[in-house]
């Protein structure tokens, strides 16, 4: 089945430690976003990739670091800079061929949690 | 640039009653729209889309949206709601040039009630 994997899904961390958020996708979508969701104030953009190896900050990335070496591929890093990282973390993608509808298809979702 | 505002937070309703989730937004040019559901804990799926063509757009699980241009408006209804519909609604827009970033409402939360 085609679609997108998030991991882990739920992942615990100490302050001042840096973590990584896996994204896949065989979808053979272009492009590649995270979101940053938070109770009551909906998704917040934190990076985007149109590209391989071409990536752009969107509103929150203060804190947060991507790469984008493989299409298939998106990976989140929640540095030590983010002073708040506690929350749900959201991958998506988008074709990005043709007529972009801007439909997204998103992942499960991984819960940061810092201790 | 584009705004959307999802005017109710939360829509309390009973089990087989209908409801309305309301969408305005606000765009300089032509649009898509679009509605997705995230049940909790879980990503957000796509219930249904605008593109264009017929402004009555039928999704998955019995939900409608009517895409209403002059007072920019996509609104989302279901007939009769079961407590499987509990969950938060997103709708999105997005200009038809092609952008490849997507503008989000906050989300309503719709909460079934026996």
């Amino acid at each position: 089945d085609g679609g997108i994997t998030q991991s882990p899904k739920y992942l615990f961390r100490k302050e001042g430690q840096n973590v990584t958020l896996s994204c896949e996708q065989n979808l053979n979508h272009d492009a590649m976003y995270w979101y940053r969701q938070d109770p009551g104030q909906g998704l917040r953009l934190i990076y985007y990739s149109q590209i391989v190896n071409d990536f752009q900050k969107g509103d929150i990335a203060e804190g947060y670091s991507v790469s984008r070496e493989k299409k298939e591929s998106f990976p989140l890093t929640v540095t030590s800079a983010q002073k708040n990282p506690t929350a749900f973390y959201l991958c998506a993608s988008s074709s990005g061929t043709g007529v972009n509808t801007g439909e997204l298809f998103f992942g499960e979702g991984s819960r940061l949690t810092v201790l | 640039a584009q705004s959307v505002t999802q005017l109710d937070s939360q829509v309390p309703v009973f089990e087989e009653a209908p409801v309305e989730l309301r969408c305005n937004y606000s765009s300089s040019v032509s649009v898509y729209l679009f509605w997705y559901v995230q049940y909790p804990n879980q990503g957000l799926q796509l219930l249904l889309k605008y593109l264009s063509g017929s402004t009555l757009v039928k999704g998955i699980n019995g939900f409608e949206a009517e895409f209403n241009k002059s007072q920019t408006s996509f609104h989302l209804r279901k007939p009769s709601v079961h407590i499987s519909d509990t969950a938060e609604y997103f709708c999105a827009v997005n200009p038809s040039g092609g952008s490849y970033i997507p503008t989000f409402g906050r989300g309503t939360s719709l909460i079934v009630h026996p």
